[in-house]
């Protein structure tokens, strides 16, 4: 199975702010790598697939990068919407989520 | 508009078999490439993807949970119907109905998915 480990699992900040979450895969697996955005009790939204392309509808501020075994996600300048968890999954070999961070207002 | 519906019991006892219907509309699951499959999300865990079937009727399960899944389809009342053997109580959690990009993954065990159910909330006790 491959892990995949997200930092921090709570990070802090300000409208306006630039955050990144890292996710790292336990192995290599290219660039299939998804991140979503969920709000208590609603499901999952995909924001960001092939650890780069945007999803249709989601917003500009949002940008993913990496490749191999380390990724982030980065928000250029957060929006009182952003305030959510965020999770990273692989899709390389079946397929596999992070244990989230929680995107909490400082 | 493509939507998608989790029903199913809120509480089955320990040892019995749980079993969940998804209706979803605005696609059909005849159509080449589609698939549906289910996700959950139990308390302090992970996300789980748990399985997919696909429009030619291929089926693809976890591979640490293949021997108490099975996945089917009804492509005239448009379902897909999840049940899972063995419930205990760690098997509690909101489970979700998904639907995949099409040509989302390097292959047909993988997958991301674009839609989502609301979910439905199942307790084992």
């Amino acid at each position: 199975d491959i892990q995949m480990t997200q930092s921090p699992s709570i990070l802090s900040a300000s409208v306006g702010d630039r955050v990144t979450i890292t996710c790292r895969a336990s192995q290599s697996i290219s660039d299939w790598l998804a991140w979503y955005q969920q709000y208590p009790g609603k499901a999952p939204k995909l924001l960001i697939y092939k650890a780069s392309t945007l999803a249709s509808g989601s917003p500009s501020r949002f940008s993913g990068y990496g490749s191999g075994t380390e990724f982030t996600l980065t928000i250029s300048s957060l929006q009182p919407d952003d305030f959510a968890t965020y999770y990273c999954q692989q899709y390389n070999s079946y397929s596999t989520f992070g244990q989230g961070t929680k995107l909490e207002v400082k | 508009q493509i939507t998608l519906n989790e029903s199913g019991p809120t509480v089955v006892n320990p040892t019995q078999t749980l079993t969940l219907t998804c209706n979803f509309s605005g696609f059909s699951l005849i159509t080449n490439g589609v698939g549906v499959g289910w996700v959950r999300q139990r308390p302090g865990k992970a996300l789980e993807w748990l399985a997919l079937i696909y429009w030619d009727n291929d089926r693809r399960y976890s591979p640490s949970l293949r021997s108490r899944l099975t996945i089917i389809k009804d492509t005239s009342k448009n379902q897909v119907v999840l049940t899972m053997t063995g419930m205990d109580p760690v098997d509690a959690g909101t489970y979700f109905c998904v639907h995949r990009v099409p040509g989302g993954g390097p292959d047909w065990n993988e997958a991301i998915f674009d839609y989502w159910g609301q979910g439905t909330l199942v307790t084992v006790s």
